[in-house]
Protein backbone atom coordinates (compact mmCIF):
# COMPACT_ATOMS: atom_id res chain seq x y z
CA UNK A 1 0.00 0.00 0.00
CA UNK A 2 1.04 3.28 -0.84
CA UNK A 3 2.86 5.25 1.90
CA UNK A 4 0.74 8.81 1.04
CA UNK A 5 -2.27 8.67 -0.54
CA UNK A 6 -4.43 11.17 -1.78
CA UNK A 7 -8.19 11.40 -2.52
CA UNK A 8 -9.71 11.90 -5.09
CA UNK A 9 -6.97 11.50 -7.81
CA UNK A 10 -9.49 13.34 -10.26
CA UNK A 11 -12.23 15.65 -9.45
CA UNK A 12 -14.10 18.33 -12.44
CA UNK A 13 -16.08 20.65 -10.12
CA UNK A 14 -17.81 23.87 -11.31
CA UNK A 15 -17.04 27.96 -9.90
CA UNK A 16 -18.35 28.91 -6.63
CA UNK A 17 -18.44 25.41 -5.36
CA UNK A 18 -16.74 24.04 -2.07
CA UNK A 19 -14.05 21.43 -2.56
CA UNK A 20 -12.60 19.21 -0.04
CA UNK A 21 -8.74 17.34 -1.37
CA UNK A 22 -7.93 14.83 1.30
CA UNK A 23 -4.27 13.13 2.24
CA UNK A 24 -3.51 10.35 4.46
CA UNK A 25 -0.19 9.35 5.44
CA UNK A 26 0.95 5.73 7.22
CA UNK A 27 4.81 6.71 7.41
CA UNK A 28 4.29 8.10 11.06
CA UNK A 29 5.64 11.65 9.65
CA UNK A 30 5.29 15.06 11.52
CA UNK A 31 5.27 17.32 8.99
CA UNK A 32 2.72 17.61 6.07
CA UNK A 33 2.37 20.14 3.05
CA UNK A 34 0.59 21.06 0.37
CA UNK A 35 2.02 22.29 -2.78
CA UNK A 36 0.17 22.82 -6.12
CA UNK A 37 1.53 22.09 -9.65
CA UNK A 38 1.34 24.24 -13.06
CA UNK A 39 3.09 23.58 -15.83
CA UNK A 40 6.56 25.41 -16.19
CA UNK A 41 6.30 26.79 -12.86
CA UNK A 42 6.82 23.46 -10.45
CA UNK A 43 5.85 23.14 -7.28
CA UNK A 44 4.14 26.24 -4.95
CA UNK A 45 3.50 25.82 -1.77
CA UNK A 46 0.01 26.29 -0.25
CA UNK A 47 0.06 25.78 3.36
CA UNK A 48 2.26 23.32 5.68
CA UNK A 49 2.02 21.64 8.98
CA UNK A 50 4.82 20.75 11.26
CA UNK A 51 2.18 18.92 14.01
CA UNK A 52 -1.50 18.44 14.62
CA UNK A 53 -1.65 22.30 16.70
CA UNK A 54 0.46 23.82 13.87
CA UNK A 55 -0.90 25.31 10.34
CA UNK A 56 1.66 27.73 8.45
CA UNK A 57 0.50 30.14 4.97
CA UNK A 58 2.74 29.20 2.22
CA UNK A 59 3.81 31.13 -0.83
CA UNK A 60 0.37 30.94 -2.77
CA UNK A 61 -2.36 30.17 0.16
CA UNK A 62 -5.21 32.76 -1.04
CA UNK A 63 -8.50 30.77 -1.86
CA UNK A 64 -7.24 27.86 -0.16
CA UNK A 65 -7.71 26.51 3.95
CA UNK A 66 -6.30 23.20 5.72
CA UNK A 67 -6.95 21.25 8.26
CA UNK A 68 -4.78 18.83 10.34
CA UNK A 69 -7.82 16.33 11.75
CA UNK A 70 -4.66 14.04 12.94
CA UNK A 71 -1.25 13.12 12.95
CA UNK A 72 -1.69 10.96 9.85
CA UNK A 73 -4.70 13.61 7.63
CA UNK A 74 -3.91 17.03 6.26
CA UNK A 75 -7.01 18.33 4.48
CA UNK A 76 -7.15 21.36 1.57
CA UNK A 77 -10.25 23.34 1.14
CA UNK A 78 -10.80 25.59 -1.80
CA UNK A 79 -13.61 27.52 -0.41
CA UNK A 80 -15.16 28.66 -3.69
CA UNK A 81 -13.57 27.48 -6.35
CA UNK A 82 -12.05 29.26 -9.49
CA UNK A 83 -10.66 28.47 -12.94
CA UNK A 84 -7.09 29.57 -12.08
CA UNK A 85 -7.42 26.66 -9.25
CA UNK A 86 -7.16 24.25 -11.83
CA UNK A 87 -4.15 22.80 -11.40
CA UNK A 88 -2.28 19.73 -9.73
CA UNK A 89 -2.29 18.97 -5.96
CA UNK A 90 0.29 17.20 -4.12
CA UNK A 91 0.80 16.22 -0.68
CA UNK A 92 4.22 15.30 0.46
CA UNK A 93 4.91 14.41 4.13
CA UNK A 94 8.75 14.44 5.94
CA UNK A 95 10.25 14.82 9.37
CA UNK A 96 11.49 17.25 11.68
CA UNK A 97 14.94 15.82 11.06
CA UNK A 98 14.92 15.61 7.38
CA UNK A 99 14.22 18.04 4.79
CA UNK A 100 13.01 15.40 2.44
CA UNK A 101 9.58 14.84 1.65
CA UNK A 102 7.59 12.47 0.42
CA UNK A 103 5.02 12.94 -1.71
CA UNK A 104 1.63 11.55 -3.10
CA UNK A 105 -0.03 10.64 -6.13
CA UNK A 106 -1.62 13.71 -6.67
CA UNK A 107 -4.94 15.02 -7.82
CA UNK A 108 -6.22 16.72 -11.16
CA UNK A 109 -8.24 19.14 -10.08
CA UNK A 110 -10.16 21.40 -12.88
CA UNK A 111 -12.68 24.03 -11.90
CA UNK A 112 -15.32 24.73 -15.01
CA UNK B 1 11.66 35.63 -2.01
CA UNK B 2 13.50 32.71 -3.00
CA UNK B 3 13.90 31.66 -6.89
CA UNK B 4 14.83 28.30 -8.54
CA UNK B 5 15.29 28.06 -12.25
CA UNK B 6 15.71 25.64 -14.90
CA UNK B 7 15.42 24.93 -18.60
CA UNK B 8 12.61 23.40 -19.96
CA UNK B 9 13.29 20.92 -21.54
CA UNK B 10 16.38 18.80 -22.77
CA UNK B 11 16.20 16.34 -26.05
CA UNK B 12 19.70 13.46 -25.97
CA UNK B 13 19.92 10.14 -27.03
CA UNK B 14 19.97 7.20 -25.35
CA UNK B 15 23.23 6.26 -24.16
CA UNK B 16 24.65 9.96 -23.85
CA UNK B 17 25.14 12.02 -21.06
CA UNK B 18 22.55 14.26 -19.72
CA UNK B 19 23.03 17.24 -17.91
CA UNK B 20 20.52 19.58 -16.36
CA UNK B 21 21.28 22.71 -14.80
CA UNK B 22 19.48 25.23 -11.91
CA UNK B 23 20.53 28.59 -10.47
CA UNK B 24 19.06 29.48 -7.03
CA UNK B 25 19.34 32.79 -4.92
CA UNK B 26 18.97 31.23 -0.96
CA UNK B 27 22.46 31.20 -0.28
CA UNK B 28 21.59 29.62 3.62
CA UNK B 29 20.34 26.29 2.17
CA UNK B 30 21.84 23.17 3.76
CA UNK B 31 20.31 21.00 1.23
CA UNK B 32 19.67 20.99 -2.30
CA UNK B 33 17.83 18.52 -3.96
CA UNK B 34 17.00 16.59 -7.31
CA UNK B 35 13.60 15.16 -7.69
CA UNK B 36 11.97 12.83 -10.71
CA UNK B 37 8.82 13.10 -11.91
CA UNK B 38 6.94 10.45 -14.12
CA UNK B 39 4.41 10.82 -16.04
CA UNK B 40 0.93 10.53 -14.30
CA UNK B 41 3.01 10.50 -10.81
CA UNK B 42 4.19 12.20 -7.21
CA UNK B 43 7.95 13.61 -7.44
CA UNK B 44 10.68 10.84 -5.44
CA UNK B 45 13.82 12.02 -4.00
CA UNK B 46 16.35 11.37 -6.79
CA UNK B 47 19.62 12.46 -4.66
CA UNK B 48 20.34 15.59 -2.47
CA UNK B 49 23.77 17.35 -1.66
CA UNK B 50 24.84 19.08 1.43
CA UNK B 51 25.61 22.83 0.86
CA UNK B 52 29.12 22.47 2.60
CA UNK B 53 30.04 19.66 -0.61
CA UNK B 54 31.03 20.34 -4.10
CA UNK B 55 29.99 17.37 -5.54
CA UNK B 56 28.07 14.00 -4.86
CA UNK B 57 28.38 10.61 -6.91
CA UNK B 58 25.52 8.37 -6.44
CA UNK B 59 26.35 5.35 -9.26
CA UNK B 60 24.67 7.24 -12.47
CA UNK B 61 24.17 10.69 -11.15
CA UNK B 62 26.50 13.18 -10.55
CA UNK B 63 25.58 16.43 -8.72
CA UNK B 64 27.58 19.75 -9.20
CA UNK B 65 27.38 22.16 -6.96
CA UNK B 66 29.02 26.10 -7.37
CA UNK B 67 27.84 28.24 -4.21
CA UNK B 68 30.28 31.19 -5.45
CA UNK B 69 27.91 31.38 -8.68
CA UNK B 70 24.53 29.85 -6.93
CA UNK B 71 24.23 27.06 -9.59
CA UNK B 72 24.00 23.32 -9.34
CA UNK B 73 23.68 20.29 -11.87
CA UNK B 74 22.63 16.99 -12.27
CA UNK B 75 24.75 14.86 -14.67
CA UNK B 76 22.88 11.26 -15.79
CA UNK B 77 25.59 8.65 -17.36
CA UNK B 78 24.29 6.59 -19.84
CA UNK B 79 20.97 8.14 -20.01
CA UNK B 80 18.30 5.39 -20.62
CA UNK B 81 14.74 5.67 -22.43
CA UNK B 82 13.43 4.82 -17.87
CA UNK B 83 15.11 8.01 -17.25
CA UNK B 84 12.39 10.08 -19.74
CA UNK B 85 10.73 12.23 -16.89
CA UNK B 86 10.52 15.68 -15.40
CA UNK B 87 13.36 16.93 -12.82
CA UNK B 88 12.84 19.32 -10.45
CA UNK B 89 15.72 20.91 -8.20
CA UNK B 90 14.79 22.44 -4.76
CA UNK B 91 16.31 24.39 -2.40
CA UNK B 92 15.36 25.63 0.89
CA UNK B 93 14.00 24.34 4.15
CA UNK B 94 10.65 24.50 2.56
CA UNK B 95 11.78 23.16 -0.49
CA UNK B 96 11.28 25.73 -3.38
CA UNK B 97 11.14 24.19 -6.73
CA UNK B 98 12.38 25.34 -9.84
CA UNK B 99 10.10 24.94 -12.98
CA UNK B 100 11.05 21.81 -13.79
CA UNK B 101 13.37 20.14 -16.74
CA UNK B 102 11.50 17.84 -19.05
CA UNK B 103 13.96 15.37 -19.99
CA UNK B 104 13.37 12.88 -23.46
CA UNK B 105 15.60 10.30 -24.56
CA UNK B 106 15.57 9.02 -27.86
CA UNK B 107 16.39 5.83 -28.52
Amino acid sequence: DADVTQTPRNRITKTGKRIMLECSQTKGHDRMYWYRQDPGLGLRLIYYSFDVKDINKGEISDGYSVSRQAQAKFSLSLESAIPNQTALYFCATGTSGSYEQYFGPGTRLTVT
Amino acid sequence: GEDVEQSLFLSVREGDSSVINCTYTDSSSTYLYWYKQEPGAGLQLLTYIFSNMDMKQDQRLTVLLNKKDKHLSLRIADTQTGDSAIYFCADGNMLTFGGGTRLMVKP
